[in-house]
């Protein structure tokens, strides 16, 4: 079984400021899907970014980054110049690539909060 | 397109007493998934649909939890005979396609057994 792990419960950046997420995950699959999502407080949970286990060049996304370390089974979230709508929970998650798989499985999540 | 509906937002039930829930998904997409989210936690996988198949469940899901999508459009969870351990926030959400498209979730039913 796959596991996500994520050893921050929490984490603060300063407005404008640079803010990295950590994630490690187990699996023995080859290939697979990565992913963060953002859940502010009681809204929706929303995808932030994706990453294909096949593709070498880590996921951009205008703000948001990932630095996929496959070897490592390590994914974390880079956030620049950090904005008040960035606070939220950041979960990662991962998805098999089979056929048949279609669960996300999540990570604890990290705390965000942006200082103004 | 409204996005994944659900309802209710909030349920507060006796312990012991059976509750259902509804989740709508974008309607073009043939997967659902149901799953758990307990305070402070990670969302724990519970279901999940291809169009009107219950396809997978998860060894959370109890023979008091029992879930159904007719027709391949809504899916309601069901809970039987509540448990306080029951309390959490009950989360839906739907895709098209295979394993590299987006999920995209609703805003959660939270449900309170006293």
């Amino acid at each position: 079984a796959q596991t996500v792990t994520q050893s921050q419960p929490e984490m603060s950046v300063q407005e404008a400021e640079t803010v990295t997420l950590s994630c490690t995950y187990d699996t023995s699959e080859s290939d697979y899907y990565l992913f963060w999502y953002k859940q502010p407080p009681s809204r929706q949970m929303i995808l932030v970014i994706r990453q294909e286990a096949y593709k070498q060049q880590n996921a951009t996304e205008n703000r948001f980054s990932v630095n996929f370390q496959k070897a490592a089974k390590s994914f974390s979230l880079k956030i620049s110049d950090s904005q008040l709508g960035d606070a939220a929970m950041y979960f990662c998650a991962y998805r098999s690539a089979l056929a048949s798989g279609s669960r996300l499985t999540f990570g604890e999540g990290t705390q965000l909060t942006v200082n103004p | 397109d409204t996005g994944v509906s659900q309802d209710p937002r909030h349920k507060i039930t006796k312990r012991g007493q059976n509750v259902t829930f509804r989740c709508d998904p974008i309607s073009e997409h043939n997967r659902l998934y149901w799953y758990r989210q307990t305070l402070g936690q990670g969302p724990e996988f519970l279901t999940y649909f291809q169009n009107e198949a219950q396809l997978e469940k998860s060894r959370l899901l109890s023979d008091r939890f029992s879930a159904e999508r007719p027709k391949g459009s809504f899916s309601t969870l069901e809970i039987q005979r509540t448990e306080q351990g029951d309390s959490a926030m009950y989360l839906c959400a739907s895709s098209f396609g295979g394993s590299n498209t987006e999920a995209f979730f609703g805003q959660g039913t939270r449900l309170t057994v006293v």
